[in-house]
């Protein structure tokens, strides 16, 4: 594993499943993120991780789910998927020090029907 | 509320100059950043500013002002590949991003 890893990297979902995107890092940064990606919108932060064992909420939290059980490892779960969830999903992470600069992986194209 | 505005889409020739200008309205500023996503890619990051002034790194120099709530990306020397968005984002006073919708450039033989 180099850098950030994400899977799947493009799925097709009925509406009401639940899904999980994996995201793994072998950076050791403390800081994890996960953004989706919309046409004529910035990128809008879901969740984020300080920390293992910590996570909070960012701009647009409902319908999803993260855990932070390790350092590496920061799933983003949907519940019950619904259309409005379709978007490209990225998983950030920061190195130390509060400087802003983030490293994205590839990113999952999620489409919800 | 927060803002960051930046162009939808800007086309500019090989070879010459183009400028991407973002103006921001954030609680509190520790910082502006500019990345690059080609498409079907993921963001990466360009550049820094944190003090007013220019940052010059290769083809690209980035500017700021504080007082203007004002950044601009400056390309120089345009190549096939500068063909992407540019995405402007600003560290909020909770050190939170505030991204940009980002400007498409296309460039043109």
């Amino acid at each position: 594993i180099a850098g950030i890893t994400q899977a799947p990297t493009s799925q097709i979902l009925a509406a009401g499943r639940r899904m999980t995107l994996r995201c793994t890092q072998d950076m050791r940064h403390n800081a994890m993120y996960w953004y989706r990606q919309d046409l004529g919108l910035g990128l809008r932060l879901i969740h984020y991780s300080n920390t293992a064992g910590t996570t909070g909420k960012g701009e647009v939290p409902d319908g999803y789910s993260v855990s932070r059980a390790n350092t590496d490892d920061f799933p983003l779960t949907l519940a019950s998927a619904v259309p409005s969830q379709t978007s490209v999903y990225f998983c950030a992470t920061a190195p130390p020090g509060n400087t802003g600069e983030l490293f994205f992986g590839e990113g999952s194209r999620l489409t919800v029907l | 509320g927060q803002n960051i505005d930046q162009p939808t889409e800007m086309t500019a020739t090989e070879g010459a100059i183009v400028q991407i200008n973002c103006t921001y309205q954030t609680s509190g500023f520790n910082g502006l950043f500019w990345y690059q996503q080609h498409a079907g890619e993921a963001p990466t990051f360009l550049s820094y500013n944190v003090l007013d002034g220019l940052e010059e790194k290769g083809r690209f120099s980035s500017f700021l002002s504080r007082s203007k709530g004002y950044s601009y990306l400056l390309l120089k020397e345009l190549q096939m590949k500068d063909s992407a968005s540019y995405l402007c984002a600003v560290l909020d006073s909770n050190y939170q991003l505030i991204w940009g919708a980002g400007t498409k450039l296309i460039i043109k033989p």
